[in-house]
């Protein structure tokens, strides 16, 4: 079965501090990972989208790494800030037909406390 | 910034009521989809559009149903409404496939409430 996990389930960090969000993967065969960021109450926004043959990509202060071979992803938030909560969530597609599907992780609550 | 949108954001319902989620994009996409998200649970696919005249049901089984009438509109509609439909809805559009790696947008969400 096709899954996405994530950890850790929440965290709380500081303002100003670096983070490291993981997430692990079975989806195959592996077409892309996206990360997405989503505020309470509202709908999620996307980070970045990596192919498999793309092994880090960047976002202002957001970092996505995938290592495809161990079917691991990555994201990296650095100097924190107080608008970084919220949840983070790391999206798998296939491509097992044309058009592919998405399989969602359930997502990383981070808090930055003041 | 997405150019996706959602109404209602907040309905509180009736058992029994029909109600009818709204979602609109300005962006051309053919690719639509409705999910559905409970409070810290991942996103579940319910609904998908391909095109004009094109609906198909996604993963998750849902009683409601969707029509895809202009490319722009992409509406759900629950017949008689129940406490367990209560949820968040997303609408989402996209250009091409989600294989293709295009970027996928998400409107705000319509928060659904049966009592």
């Amino acid at each position: 079965k096709n899954q996405v996990e994530q950890s850790p389930q929440s965290l709380i960090i500081l303002e100003g501090k670096n983070c490291t969000l993981q997430c692990n993967y079975t989806v195959s065969p592996f077409s892309n990972l996206r990360w997405y960021k989503q505020d309470t109450g509202r709908g999620p926004v996307s980070l970045t989208i990596m192919t498999f043959s793309e092994n880090t990509k960047s976002n202002g202060r957001y970092t996505a790494t995938l290592d495809a071979d161990t079917k691991q992803s990555s994201l990296h938030i650095t100097a924190s800030q107080l608008s970084d909560s919220a949840s983070y969530i790391c999206v798998v597609s296939d491509r097992g037909s044309t058009l592919g599907r998405l399989y969602f992780g359930r997502g990383t609550q981070l808090t930055v406390w003041p | 910034e997405a150019d996706i949108y959602q109404t209602p954001r907040y309905l509180v319902i009736g058992t029994g009521k029909k109600i009818t989620l709204e979602c609109s994009q300005t962006m051309g996409h053919d690719k639509m989809y409705w999910y559905q998200q409970d409070p810290g649970m991942e996103l579940h696919l319910i609904h998908y559009s391909y095109g004009v005249n094109s609906t198909e049901k996604g993963d998750l089984s849902s009683e409601s149903t969707v029509s895809r009438i202009r490319t722009e509109h992409f509406p759900l509609t629950l017949e008689s409404a129940r406490p367990s439909h209560t949820s968040q809805y997303l609408c989402a559009s996209s250009g091409k496939t989600v294989a293709s790696g295009n970027t996928i947008y998400f409107g705000e969400g319509s928060w659904l409430t049966v009592v």
